[in-house]
Formats: C-alpha cells, structure tokens, sequence
C-alpha cells in the first residue's frame, strides 16, 4: 500500500519549453502533497506543497511563476516547469501522506522524473 | 532555523563490518522517518519512529529514537553490499501543521564485497 507513481521518468526537452510531471496516489487519497528537487549526491530540498483544491505553498526561493504547480484532485498533483532552462536540470521527487495510515507524519515518495534541459 | 544533522556523510565499508548513522537537531520532533535511496530513485521508507526512546528493528537495521525526540540512530549489523545506498533521515515538528519534512544532509554508504 502507499505507492506513490510519477510520469515521466525521464524527459530531455529543449531550452525555452514547458514540462509537466504528474505525482499520483495509486492506493490512497492525499490532500497533500509535496514536490522535492534533488541534486547528485545531496539531500532533498523542498520545493513546494501542493493542496488538493486550493494554491500550492512555496519555499523561499522558489519561484512560484517558473514551478506551477496544480492540484486539481485527491490523487493527481501536477509540477509544470516553464520556459525550462538548463539550470532547471535535476531529480525532481514528489511525496505524499496517506492520512488513513499510521503513523500520519510518514510521507510516501515517487520514483522521480529526471529532467534534462538542453 | 529547524536542522537535523546527519552523519556520517559518507562511509566505506567492508562487507560484515557494522557502522551507526546518526541524526541529531537542537528541536524536538514530533516523528522521525528514514529512508535509503539509490541512484536514479526515489526514497524508500525504512521505518518511521515516533515515541521517545523507541526502538525499531528492521532485519539487521536498528533504528532508535532518543528520548528527548531530538536526535535518531540506525545501525547496521554485518553490512552487505545490498546495503550500498543514500540514507536519509527525515523529521516532523509537532507544532507545525503542515507535514513538511526536515531533511538530514543524507549519508552515502558504500558495502565493499
């Protein structure tokens, strides 16, 4: 139980285009859920979280023009990177929590989406 | 600033060696998760503590929670190679309604055959 899926798993676009990544709940509903950017070697960093119904709520320094993030139902949350630059390059991880589960604080990882700017 | 300080960063090993991981903040936390992660994946949860003092085991990984709920260990006993991976610890603040995860830095441990 708790599977988390993403799609894709990898994507290469071109400098200047729009990705969307989707995040999915496969088991469970989740009315929220939380977007995570991860460089080579290095931690998770908390880009977002993402709120079934209403606006996502941004970390500092994230630009919240450039990371769209929309959560339109309680399985489904989508990450659109704009106008991609190469910068924009790196592991892009969504999480959630499965509410009905114990213990609730557990969050509940996808498999990742490699993006590659070039 | 909420930290959790994890370490080591990075560990070499010999396959049967045992080595312990630590995390340790100045905050008290309400839940602590670890998880491992390997390259090109996302982080798989190992076990999730959350009363002080509290001790979980996992197969040969030992996970503890310290008693104050400001600092986590997992131990390894008799490490394979299969163990090779990024572990990650992970917190929650119980006065923080939003769920949000306080990441250690990640340690990057490598089981020599």
């Amino acid at each position: 139980g708790a599977v988390v899926s993403q799609h894709p798993s990898w994507v290469i676009c071109k400098s200047g285009t729009s990705v969307k990544i989707e995040c999915r709940s496969l088991d469970f509903q989740a009315t929220t859920m939380f977007w995570y950017r991860q460089f080579p070697k290095q931690s998770l960093m908390l880009m977002a979280t993402s709120n079934e119904g209403s606006k996502a709520t941004y970390e500092q320094g994230v630009e919240k023009d450039k990371f769209l993030i929309n959560h339109a139902s309680l399985t489904l949350s989508t990450l659109t990177v704009t106008s991609a630059h190469p910068e924009d390059s790196s592991f892009y991880i969504c999480s959630a929590r499965d509410l009905s589960r114990a213990p609730r604080e557990t969050q509940y990882f996808g498999p990742g989406t490699r993006l590659l700017v070039l | 600033t909420q930290l959790l300080e994890q370490s080591p960063q990075f560990l070499s090993i010999q396959e049967g060696e045992n080595l312990t991981v630590y995390c340790n903040s100045s905050s008290v936390f309400s839940s602590l998760q670890w998880y491992r992660q390997e390259p090109g994946e996302g982080p798989v949860l190992l076990v999730t503590v959350v009363t002080g003092g509290e001790v979980k085991k996992l197969k040969r990984l030992t996970f503890q929670f310290g008693d104050a709920r400001k600092d986590s260990s997992l131990h390894i006993t008799a490490a394979q190679p299969g163990d090779t991976g990024l572990y990650l610890c992970a917190g929650t603040h119980g006065s923080s309604n939003t769920g949000k995860l306080i990441f250690g830095q990640g340690t990057t441990l490598q089981v020599k055959p």
